[in-house]
């Protein structure tokens, strides 16, 4: 299976801050590549996939790059609403897999 | 609009089955494959397998070939997951998400969750 790891694990950020997200993948995955965001006791939900193809009604402060093995999520002005947990995902090969998560905490 | 629903929470002892429920509503339930995937607390998440609605075929995670089974009720529109053989690592959140286009990989939308504790 294809090993998907994230940095930082964690991130505090005020409000308007620029945050980035790095995942990096063990193997080629090409642009299969998604990001979804996570609030307590919600399911995730996709915000970017293909690597960087914005999901419908997602705000265009995310935006996500990279191809092969590293790929970056960034939010350019941090929101209230943004404080939540991301994860990547590898869909190139199956079992499709995620990494561990970026929890994003208000400073 | 496009959902997935699942049943509620279940509580079951080690060495028992569970299985769960996924209904689907708003669109053609036969045109788009249905995935499974577990997230135990506090941790990341873990894709176990895919069903075809169409034609019921699956493929599962090498990690659950052999306790998982996935099929579907096309006349509720309803898709299933059975674990068996459960212990105390299975307790989870279980979701069902559906392929967001017909032929990608990608999961959107997302069922509510299902929580399954595993305790003696």
């Amino acid at each position: 299976d294809i090993q998907m790891t994230q940095s930082p694990s964690s991130v505090s950020a005020s409000v308007g801050d620029r945050v980035s997200i790095t995942c990096r993948a063990s193997q080629d995955v090409s642009n299969w590549l998604a990001w979804f965001q996570q609030k307590p006791g919600k399911a995730p939900k996709l915000l970017i996939y293909a690597a960087s193809t914005l999901q419908s009604g997602v705000p265009s402060r995310f935006s996500g790059s990279g191809s092969g093995t590293d790929f970056t999520l960034t939010i350019s002005s941090l929101q209230p609403e943004d404080f939540a947990t991301y994860f990547c995902q590898q869909a190139n090969s199956f079992p499709f897999t995620f990494g561990p998560g970026t929890k994003v905490e208000i400073k | 609009q496009v959902q997935l629903v699942q049943s509620g929470a279940e509580v079951k002892k080690p060495g028992a089955s569970v299985k769960v429920s996924c209904k689907a509503s708003g669109y053609t339930f036969t045109s788009y494959f249905i995935y499974w995937v577990r997230q135990a607390p506090g941790q990341g998440l873990e894709l176990m397998g895919v069903i075809n609605p169409s034609g019921g075929t699956t493929n599962y995670a090498r990690k659950f070939q052999g306790r998982v089974s996935m099929t579907r009720d096309t006349s509720t529109s309803t898709v299933y997951m059975d674990l068996s053989s459960l212990r105390s690592e299975d307790t989870a959140v279980y979701y069902c998400a559906r392929q967001w286009l017909k032929a990608s990989k990608w999961f959107d939308p997302w069922g509510q969750g299902t929580l399954v504790t595993v305790s003696s």
